[in-house]
């Protein structure tokens, strides 16, 4: 199985400040077909999970530009650029590439200081 | 918009077999993957696996041979049946539209295994 591993798993952080978690996966998510399945998910409390982004860097309709994805290989980012009350939550990043199974991070616990 | 609603009982005993039915709304369940996921109470997301109506399927193979999802195009629906519960099975289960890359979720069910 590919493991994800997230971090920081807690992200205390000042309204207005930027943050960013970190997602790093113990094999190439380079697809044969050459894309790159590295999804990240939103959970705000008491909510199931939505998706920001997929294949790396793509922003899902309705997601606000504040939110950015980068990355490439096994390394990969996602950006808060100003953080906003309505952005506390768990966010995991997911890999799409190799399965089964499609796999997790354990998932970084966003907080407002 | 895309909806999609988990229905199915929300306790079930050890050893029976967990089934719930997740209905999809404004898009046709042909042509697609559909996902299931599932969430321990305060823990992380586990992928449970997916089918089409082709007859494609992939499961998890932590869950061995207990799992199996179905679509069915006359109701506009797929299924997820989890034979010989254990209490480890307890879980918010979420339907999902999408295979690699998983787009709409329903709002989730709570499963509980127990006596």
């Amino acid at each position: 199985d590919v493991v994800m591993t997230q971090s920081p798993l807690s992200l205390p952080v000042t309204l207005g400040q930027p943050a960013s978690i970190s997602c790093r996966s113990s094999q190439s998510l380079v697809h044969s077909d050459g894309h790159t399945y590295l999804n990240w998910f939103q959970q705000r409390p008491g909510q199931s999970p939505r998706r920001l982004i997929y294949e790396v860097f793509n922003r899902d309709s309705g997601v606000p530009n504040r939110f950015s994805g980068s990355g490439s290989g096994t390394d990969f980012t996602l950006k808060i650029d100003r953080v906003e009350a309505e952005d506390v939550g768990v966010y995991y990043c997911m890999q799409g590439t190799h399965w089964p199974p499609l796999t997790f991070g354990q998932g970084t616990r966003l907080e407002i200081k | 918009q895309v909806r999609l609603q988990e229905s199915g009982p929300g306790l079930v005993k050890p050893s029976e077999t967990l089934s719930l039915t997740c209905t999809v709304s404004r898009v046709s369940v042909s042509g697609e993957y559909w996902t299931w996921i599932r969430q321990p109470p305060g823990k992380g997301l586990e992928w449970i696996g997916y089918a089409a109506n082709n007859g494609a399927t992939s499961y998890n193979p932590s869950l061995n041979s207990r799992v199996s999802i179905s679509v069915d195009t006359s109701k506009n629906e797929f299924a997820l049946k989890l034979r010989s519960v254990t209490a480890a099975d307890t879980a918010v289960y979420y339907c999902a539209k999408g295979r690699s890359t998983p787009n709409y979720w329903g709002q989730g069910t709570l499963v509980t295994v127990s006596s």
